[in-house]
């Protein structure tokens, strides 16, 4: 069966400092992968999604960065964290058609100080 | 680009009342539309999807949705509430931009009272 896993699961990271939250999926191959946000009252922003391995496609234009280095693991970054920033991160992934579902990660909560 | 609204960011029943959470879409093609659940500190998880098999959608934990194209709407319901429902749903839609992504709506959060 699929899994996803997500980590780490809560942050806390100074203003100014680098960020990697990683992702991976076991138990399929070629996936499409998401990375949201959620911030307390907005719902989920959709972040970054990725057809395949190198492929990354930017929703917003913000202080992060996404990478798929291998064809089941999506990493989030900053080099310089903000405020802004703080929120909870979900990583989903799907067989890549309109009608299926999203299976998310656990999520990790991040607070920038 | 498609869209989903949902009207109340708060919605509070008493247990075994109807629950009731409204969604509505934008979409210039026949849309898919989801319900998901988030409980707390977690992630969100299906409730039920409509892919234009039939119009009244059955999910699990007694929820249902019906596809109403006329007003552009995929309201969620139960028929009896329980402590256990309170969670925060999600209305989205997906759509194709050179891959297929999934829109959320910004959600509501149903509170049950004993």
């Amino acid at each position: 069966s699929q899994t996803i896993h997500q980590w780490p699961a809560t942050l806390v990271q100074p203003v100014g400092s680098p960020l990697s939250l990683e992702c991976t999926v076991e138990g399929t191959s070629n996936p499409n992968l998401y990375w949201y946000r959620q911030a307390a009252g907005r719902g989920l922003q959709l972040l970054f999604y990725s057809v395949g391995i190198g492929q990354i496609s930017s929703e917003v234009p913000q202080n992060l960065s996404a990478s798929r280095p291998q064809d089941r693991q999506f990493i989030l970054s900053s080099k310089k964290l903000l405020l802004s920033d703080s929120g909870f991160y979900l990583c989903a992934w799907s067989g890549g058609t309109q009608d299926e579902k999203l299976f998310f990660g656990s999520g990790t909560q991040l607070s920038v100080l | 680009a498609q869209s989903v609204t949902q009207l109340g960011s708060h919605v509070s029943v008493s247990e075994g009342a109807l629950v009731l959470l409204r969604c509505n879409y934008s979409s210039s093609v026949p849309p898919y539309l989801f319900w998901y659940v988030q409980y707390p500190n977690q992630g969100l998880q299906l409730l039920l999807k409509y892919t234009s098999a039939a119009t009244l959608v059955k999910g699990i934990n007694g929820f249902e949705a019906e596809f109403k194209k006329s007003e552009t709407s995929f309201h969620l319901t139960k028929p009896s509430a329980h402590m256990s429902d309170a969670a925060e749903y999600f209305c989205a839609v997906s759509e194709y931009t050179g891959g297929f992504k999934t829109i959320f709506g910004a959600g509501t959060r149903l509170f049950v009272k004993a």
